[in-house]
């Protein structure tokens, strides 16, 4: 059984650092690019961006500048570090792994995580 | 930065009727970067289509994707009442991912 399990708190203060993992079971981390989605409340998803499992990342140019990304192949497990949060940061939280076909990227997220909640507010 | 527009925002159908979707992109794009998801409340967006018109594992055949260059539409050819829910379009280019804003289809 393939699963992406995210983990992390559930509140976080403003202009503190948001931080989340996911875990990874059933399948190797190795291959793939990891991505992190977000999405507020009532609104569509947002991508922050992916983690290769060599730890090459790319984020989206909106975060950029608050956003890290990594990765532990011997945890399979991935990071996501989003700093001086505010309210409107916060969202419910996935991770997302980039599909492959046969070997070849679909260009679409084929499994996600059941997503968290983050909370940002003193 | 392409942008997608779907319409329209909320679709009003009754079970058994057909649904169709619009995703329009702000410029010319490749149709095999092009993904339709469905979320329902509580839940992660679940792929539906991928590459336009590819059917994901699983995903039965009521569900069709067509379109190209900047027009692209998602078709439920007859509504179940496991379909309501909100449909979002993505395209990815350039190692970036953007996400439309997504088209609820409510039980009229």
């Amino acid at each position: 059984q393939v699963s992406l399990q995210e983990s992390g708190p559930g509140l976080v203060k403003p202009s503190e650092t948001l931080s989340l993992t996911c875990t990874v079971s059933g399948v190797s981390i190795n291959g793939y690019y990891w991505n992190w989605v977000r999405q507020p409340p009532g609104k569509g998803p947002e991508w922050i961006g992916y983690v290769y499992d060599s730890g090459t990342t790319k984020f989206n140019p909106a975060l950029k500048s608050r956003v890290t990304a990594s990765v532990d192949t011997s945890k399979n497990q991935f990071s996501l570090n989003l700093n001086s949060v505010t309210a409107a940061d916060t969202a419910v939280y996935y991770c997302a792994r980039w599909g492959k076909l046969g070997g070849n990227a679909i260009n679409a997220y084929d499994l996600w995580g059941q997503g968290t909640m983050v909370f940002v507010s003193s | 930065e392409i942008v997608l527009t779907q319409s329209p925002d909320t679709l009003s159908l009754s079970p058994g009727e057909r649904a169709t979707l619009s995703c329009r992109a702000s410029q010319s794009v490749r149709s095999d970067y092009l993904t339709w998801y469905q979320q329902k409340p509580g839940q992660a967006p679940r792929l539906l289509m991928y590459g336009t018109s590819n059917r994901a594992t699983g995903i039965p055949d009521k569900f069709g994707g067509s379109g190209s260059v900047t027009d692209f539409t998602l078709t439920i050819s007859r509504l179940e009442p496991e379909d309501f829910a909100v449909y979002y379009c993505q395209y990815y280019d350039r190692s970036l991912v953007t996400f439309g804003g997504g088209t609820k289809v409510e039980i009229k």
